[in-house]
């Protein structure tokens, strides 16, 4: 089946640093990937649609300036939280709709600010 | 703006028992799909629903799409410890382009 694979899964970084997020189709093209963000025992909140070759779509309230995303191939998105803060720490986790109906999500980036 | 509304929030049920979680819309639905994340881990997709009235069995999952296609059911019978995690529904109103808005997610405990 589809597999998504996303890097890393756990990182700490200290305030003020940049952290990038890799997210890749492994074995199926993906135009467009989804970044989502879940905050503990809450839901996924989508944060911005990766498209291929342009650029992406944030949602509202997602600043872009912090959420770097590029898509620069048919099978890579990336995020990068820029300048990040303790508010950033969050599970991050990106999703691209495979060839069948369901969307496969990677498996997720732990993001701890210190 | 489109929102996906999940009960309950949480369940917690003695192994055996029969549970349910139930997602509704306000406004018609392209398609609804099922998620399940078990603790730690990322959402693997179960199943989507597309038709009015669909009805879908898996194993001991039964998934039903309302007639209006506002709402949808997951319906796990004689659950197993293996069941427990975080079922979410979610909702796709624009078509195949559309983005999925998922709703809160029911955490399922099972007491074996």
């Amino acid at each position: 089946g589809a597999v998504v694979s996303q890097h890393p899964s756990r990182v700490i970084c200290k305030s003020g640093t940049s952290v990038k997020i890799e997210c890749r189709s492994l074995d199926f093209q993906a135009t467009t990937m989804f970044w989502y963000r879940q905050f503990p025992k809450q839901s996924l909140m989508l944060m911005a649609t990766s498209n291929e070759g342009s650029k992406a779509t944030y949602e509202q309230g997602v600043e872009k300036d912090k959420f770097l995303i590029n898509h620069a191939s048919l099978t890579l998105s990336t995020l990068t939280v820029t300048s990040a803060h303790p508010e950033d720490s969050s599970f991050y986790i990106c999703s691209a709709r495979d060839q069948g109906y369901g969307y496969t999500f990677g498996s997720g980036t732990r993001l701890t600010v210190v | 703006g489109q929102q996906v509304m999940q009960i309950p929030q949480y369940q917690h049920v003695q192994e055996g028992e029969d549970f349910t979680t139930y997602c509704n819309s306000s406004t018609t639905l392209s398609n609804i799909q099922w998620y399940k994340q078990r603790p730690g881990g990322h959402p693997v997709f179960l199943i989507q629903l597309v038709k009015s009235g669909e009805v879908k069995k898996q194993k001991r999952l039964t998934f039903q799409f309302g007639e209006a296609k506002k709402n949808s059911s997951l319906h796990i019978t004689a659950t197993q410890t293996t069941d427990v995690g975080t079922y979410f529904c979610a909702g796709n109103y624009g078509g195949s382009q559309g983005n999925l808005i998922f709703g809160k997610g029911t955490k399922l405990s099972v007491k074996p």
